[in-house]
């Protein structure tokens, strides 16, 4: 069964520091990977999918099927990157997201 | 607003009850997800339909039932409820395929006490 680990419950950084949320996934075929962000358990929205290779607020993730991760990257992080982030894994066109256990960032002043 | 409607926002019930969370899905959007969000288990997905029929099921209880309508809202049946269901409920939707990622609701905080 396809998996998603985020090995980290909780990361927390200085803010300008570069921040790395880790994701791992277990898929031998091509998947389709997203980051999702919670702020104060509010509704979740899209941040990344990996197929538009776009960065949003200054966070970037790369697919590395080598090594089977999704690690969500930004150089400078900001108070208002705090929030819960979670790495999600679909396996093709309709089926449904899974989702990785979650990090939650926080990022002090 | 994420046009994804969930309905209510809060609700608060007693043990051995029976509740429905309603989700009206972003205009266009044919596949509607539920997922259980609670402290310990993080996003549990629940249950998919695409276009009013059943696509995927998850880790949904048997005390557990959701439908979807010709108007394509969906609703999540909950009964005999136990203090354990306690935690928000989200809907998601997304165009047919989903390879455009979902699109989440504000979700119901469901107490159970």
């Amino acid at each position: 069964a396809q998996r998603v680990t985020q090995p980290e419950k909780l990361l927390s950084v200085f803010k300008g520091a570069p921040v790395e949320l880790k994701c791992n996934y277990s898929y031998s075929g091509s998947p389709e990977l997203f980051w999702y962000v919670q702020y104060s358990r509010q509704r979740l929205q899209l941040l990344l999918r990996h197929i538009s290779r776009e960065s949003i607020k200054g966070f970037t993730a790369d697919l590395n099927k080598g090594e089977t991760s999704f690690h969500l990257k930004k150089p400078f992080a900001q108070e208002e990157d705090s929030a819960m982030y979670y790495c999600a894994l679909r396996l093709g066109a309709g089926n449904m997201l899974t989702f990785g256990g979650g990090t939650r960032l926080m990022v002090k002043p | 607003d994420s046009g994804v409607t969930q309905t209510p926002k809060h609700l608060i019930t007693a043990t051995g009850q029976r509740v429905t969370l309603r989700c009206s899905p972003r205009s266009g959007d044919l596949s509607v997800y539920w997922y259980q969000q609670s402290l310990d288990q993080g996003l549990q997905f629940l249950i998919q339909y695409y276009n009013g029929e059943e696509r995927a099921k998850g880790n949904i209880l048997e005390r557990f039932s959701a439908q979807q309508f010709p108007d394509l809202h969906s609703e999540l049946n909950l009964s005999s409820l136990e203090l354990g269901d306690s935690a928000l409920y989200f809907c998601a939707s997304s165009v047919a395929t989903g390879g455009q990622g979902y699109t989440f609701g504000s979700g119901t905080r469901l107490t159970v006490v």
